[in-house]
């Protein structure tokens, strides 16, 4: 049974140029939730999931970050116009049911902006 | 909002048993979950309580007192591999979000 996988692992981008990370639940998952890490620091919230529904998007900027988790395909995290800040861990986690106690995270997507 | 409280830092010899603690803040608690991170890899899960008391897995027990907004992570019988970050994790506050405290390093010595 294959864990939650996210592409890139690594992914290199200039100032001003799109990025896209993918995330694949877990099979028989269908909530799906995106976290920022910066070094040395905890997981921060962006955005809760569901097939088709954007649930909560508190911790994800307003402008520029984007999240979508189409009825068929992976959830995608897209960010346009990067810029130096949002170099950082990308996690991606996945839950069966919406109690959210118990995430099984990916191995996540780090981010380099040039 | 919601904020945790960690130490950032705790060093315990191999064969040990350690304490990690963790406060919060919260509105609309539902419960603390901890987690184990290596070397920024892939957040593991080790324990969740809904409920005051303890719980046990394995070498690992987690302790929820709500009443206090405290709880704590207990490693007995400390290996090398236990060196690590362990986050607290706090579920409610209006949403299904988790919300992670700032992370423990552990560090296991010889």
């Amino acid at each position: 049974n294959a864990g939650v996988m996210q592409n890139p692992r690594h992914l290199v981008r200039r100032r001003g140029q799109e990025a896209r990370l993918r995330c694949s639940p877990m099979k028989g998952h269908s909530h799906v939730y995106w976290y920022r890490q910066l070094p040395e620091e905890g997981l921060k919230f962006m955005v809760y999931l569901q097939k088709e529904n954007i649930i909560d998007e508190s911790g994800m900027p307003k402008e520029r970050f984007s999240a979508e988790f189409p009825k068929e395909g992976p959830s995608i995290l897209r960010i346009q116009q990067v810029v130096r800040g949002d170099s950082a861990a990308y996690f991606c986690a996945s839950s069966p049911g919406d109690s959210g106690e118990k995430l099984f995270f990916g191995s996540g997507t780090q981010l380099s902006v040039l | 909002g919601q904020s945790l409280e960690q130490p950032s830092e705790v060093t315990a010899v191999e064969g040990a048993i350690v304490q990690i603690n963790c406060t919060y803040q919260t509105s609309g608690f539902y419960g603390l979950s901890w987690y184990q991170q290596h070397d920024g890899g892939a957040p593991t899960f080790l324990s969740y309580n809904a409920l005051d008391g303890l719980e046990e897995t394995g070498r690992f027990s987690s302790f929820l007192s709500r009443s206090d907004s405290y709880g704590y992570l207990l490693l007995q019988e400390l290996q090398m591999k236990d060196s690590a970050s362990y986050f607290c994790a706090a579920s409610g506050g209006g949403g299904n979000k988790l919300t992670f405290g700032t992370g423990t390093q552990l560090k296991v010595e010889l």
